[in-house]
C-alpha cells in the first residue's frame, strides 16, 4: 500500500516561495499506474486541485496558479516536491500530496496534510 | 472549465436514515467521477470511483450512480461515523462540499 507524507515549513512570508516535498514509500515514485499530486484546502473551505506529475516529468497544473507552481520528482528519494511563488494570504491553507490513480482518475492515497501559513 | 455543483450544500440526518447527495455537472462527462469523505482536521478517504465503483475497504452502505450531468452518492443506514463532509471529483475538479450533520 502506498503511503505519501508532506513535509516543509509551516510559515511563509508574504511574497516569498512554498516549497512543499512529499516523500512517498510502500512502493516506488516509478511507476505507470500513478500521478502524483498536490491539492489544498484554505481553512474552512474546499478542495483545490494545483498540480500533478508523471515519473517521466510530464506535468499538468491548475490554470489559476500555473504562472505560479513548479513540480519536480527526485526518483533517487522517492519524493516530489511543489514550490509555489509570489505567495499571499491568500496562499494559507493545508496542503495536501497525494497518489493519483490513472485507471481510475481519482486521488487514492493521501498524505495527512500540512498547514501553510503565509504572514509575515 | 468544467464546475461540479454538489446539492445540497448542507444536510442534517439521524443515524439510520438513507441519505442522498447529488454532484451535477456543467456539461457532459465521463464515468470517472469519484466521491470522497472528509473528517474534520484529516485528509479526504476515496469511498467509490469510476461513479459506482467502491473502494476496498468502504462499507457497502455507500453506494454511486449516475451518468451525463448527475451523479449521486447514496449512504444507506447513516451510522455515527459517516457524519462528515463529502466531495465529488472529476479529473481536476472537485464540487464544493456536502457536510452532513447530526440531526
Amino acid at each position: 500500500q502506498v503511503q505519501v507524507q508532506e513535509s516543509g515549513p509551516g510559515l511563509v512570508k508574504p511574497s516569498e516561495t512554498l516549497s512543499l516535498t512529499c516523500t512517498v514509500s510502500g512502493g516506488s515514485i516509478i511507476s505507470s499506474r500513478y500521478f502524483w499530486g498536490w491539492i489544498r484546502q484554505p481553512p474552512g473551505k474546499g478542495l483545490e486541485w494545483i498540480a500533478y506529475m508523471y515519473y517521466s516529468g510530464s506535468t499538468y497544473f491548475n490554470p489559476s496558479l500555473k504562472s505560479r507552481v513548479t513540480i519536480s520528482v527526485d526518483t533517487s528519494k522517492n519524493q516530489f516536491s511543489l514550490r509555489l511563488r509570489s505567495v499571499t494570504a491568500a496562499d494559507t491553507a493545508m496542503y495536501f500530496c497525494a497518489s493519483y490513480d490513472i485507471s481510475g482518475f481519482f486521488f487514492d492515497n493521501w498524505g495527512q496534510g500540512t498547514l501553510v501559513t503565509v504572514s509575515s | 472549465d468544467l464546475q461540479l455543483t454538489q446539492s445540497p450544500s448542507f444536510l442534517s440526518a439521524s443515524v439510520g436514515d438513507r441519505v442522498t447527495i447529488t454532484c451535477r455537472a456543467s456539461h457532459g462527462i465521463n464515468s470517472y467521477l469519484a466521491w470522497y469523505q472528509q473528517k474534520p482536521g484529516k485528509a479526504p478517504k476515496v469511498l467509490i470511483y469510476a461513479t459506482s465503483t467502491l473502494q476496498s475497504g468502504v462499507p457497502s452502505r455507500f453506494s454511486g450512480s449516475g451518468s451525463g450531468t448527475d451523479f449521486t452518492l447514496t449512504i444507506s443506514n447513516l451510522q455515527p461515523e459517516d457524519f462528515a463532509t463529502y466531495y465529488c471529483q472529476q479529473l481536476q475538479t472537485f464540487g464544493q462540499g456536502t457536510k452532513v450533520e447530526i440531526k
